[in-house]
């Protein structure tokens, strides 16, 4: 298995643009998370998914941000406009029985 | 409140030393516990989980931790620490009601000297 795959594992953007992030979740697990870490605030649940549909997003800062999940093998996390306040570590997680397993991340800097 | 405490955010150890790591819990029934490790530049990896049963659980790369009660701690231990073991180490926790939802502490980082 190839894990959590996640992209771009980097992303550097102009403040004002939008920055869509990707996962591809493990085969079979029906739980999905988006988190963010940054050094002043840790490690933040966003939103997660059951079965491709969010059962919460109230970790999702602001309406900037959207995530969406088509099907089990692929969700996007969105943030339009962008601020330098979004500079993070934005990782997706997927889960069957409680077990998570996190993908590599993508690094966002905003300028 | 269901949480998860390290109250340490920082230790340092010296290579082939026992490490212990301390997590406390906050919750009213018995709850389902992990321990994650964060290597530099990548993402948390599970050690170990403990859902109910056996009180002491072993995990990956020589690691265990004991559930206990009365102390509503779960420590992580390893009785040899390698340098390679240098890494950011979390505690969670399951959010009672939350659809698999786990609540992470803050993290401890650990550094290993030769």
């Amino acid at each position: 298995d190839a894990g959590v795959i996640q992209s771009p594992r980097h992303e550097v953007t102009e403040m004002g643009q939008e920055v869509t992030l990707r996962c591809k979740p493990i085969s079979g697990h029906d739980y999905l998370f988006w988190y963010r870490q940054t050094m002043m605030r840790g490690l933040e649940l966003l939103i997660y998914f059951n079965n491709n549909v969010p059962i919460d997003d109230s970790g999702m800062p602001e309406d900037r941000f959207s995530a969406k999940m088509p099907n089990a093998s692929f969700s996007t996390l969105k943030i339009q406009p962008s601020e330098p306040r979004d500079s993070a570590v934005y990782f997706c997680a997927s889960s069957r029985l409680y077990e998570q397993y996190f993908g590599p991340g993508t690094r966002l800097t905003v300028t | 409140a269901q949480s998860v405490t390290q109250p340490d955010i920082h230790i340092t150890v010296s290579e082939g030393a026992s490490l212990e790591l301390r997590c406390n819990y906050s919750y009213g029934a018995t709850p389902y516990l992990f321990w994650y490790v964060q290597s530099p530049g990548q993402g948390l990896q599970l050690l170990l989980k403990y859902f109910s049963g056996d009180t002491l659980v072993q995990g990956i790369k020589g690691f265990e931790a004991e559930f206990k009660r009365s102390q509503s701690s779960f420590n992580l231990r390893k009785p040899s620490v390698h340098w390679s073991d240098a890494a950011e180490y979390f505690c969670a926790g399951e959010v009672e009601g939350g659809y698999q939802k786990v609540t992470f502490g803050t993290g401890t980082k650990l550094q290993v000297i030769p």
